[in-house]
């Protein structure tokens, strides 16, 4: 029951800004964005979110659309160990679970 | 401070036997979450506890069960394993802010 789109795949050259898309068209008003990784066999790691405001750490930058529907996950400088699946999921801020989806797989090419 | 620890981090098993998984969460994190991954149905919830109560439990059968401790320490139980049931079983712990921290997962191989 993922409420969010994503493309199946994405190859990203070394040293680039990654972008990638995560469209969420039914999300609600009391729902944040959630952006997680997961490196092959390892558990998800948490990379960001956000609720209506851009955001930015040190790992990825959040940009969530005006009105909410969308949003982009930028990796500024990708490396080769960003090479990973790339979950974006919605959740409310009262409900603990995570409804992943397939995610994108995004490579990093040398 | 110390992640999330799941043990073991590999287990056989063989089908009609039964499988008890542990999750320490971070210390201060009173949620644990477990979660199935597989290659066909991927990353899917199976439940979640919150002070030793069930809060949301996800779209399993009976033979799956949990249960939370008192230090927050959670384990999981599949009874009657299945060939199925092979799968990376993932324990995610939250605190007082929103994000969920994973585990390194146990990988279960039923045989």
């Amino acid at each position: 029951d993922a409420k969010t789109t994503q493309p199946p795949s994405m190859d990203c050259a070394e040293g680039r800004a990654a972008n990638l898309p995560c469209n969420h068209s039914t999300i609600s008003g009391n729902e944040y964005v959630y952006w997680y990784r997961q490196i092959h066999s390892q558990g998800p790691q948490y990379i960001i979110h956000g609720l209506k405001n851009n955001e930015t750490n040190e790992m990825a930058s959040l940009i969530i659309t005006e009105d909410r529907k969308s949003s982009t996950l930028i990796l500024p400088h990708a490396t080769l160990r960003d090479t990973a699946v790339y979950y974006c999921i919605v959740r409310s801020s009262n409900d603990y679970k995570l409804s992943f989806g397939a995610g994108t797989t995004v490579t990093v090419r040398a | 401070k110390a992640g999330v620890t799941q043990t073991p981090r590999y287990l056989i098993k063989t089908r009609g036997q039964q499988v008890t998984l542990s999750c320490s969460p971070i210390s201060g994190h009173r949620s644990v979450s477990w979660y199935q991954q597989t290659p066909g149905q991927g990353l899917q919830f199976l439940f979640e506890y919150f002070s030793e109560t069930q809060r949301n439990k996800g779209n399993f059968p009976g033979r799956f069960s949990g249960r939370q401790f008192s230090n927050s320490r959670s384990e999981m139980n599949v009874s009657t394993l299945e060939l199925g049931d092979s799968a990376l079983y993932l324990c995610a712990s939250t605190g007082g802010d929103t994000e969920a921290f994973f585990g390194q997962g146990t990988r279960l191989t039923v045989v």
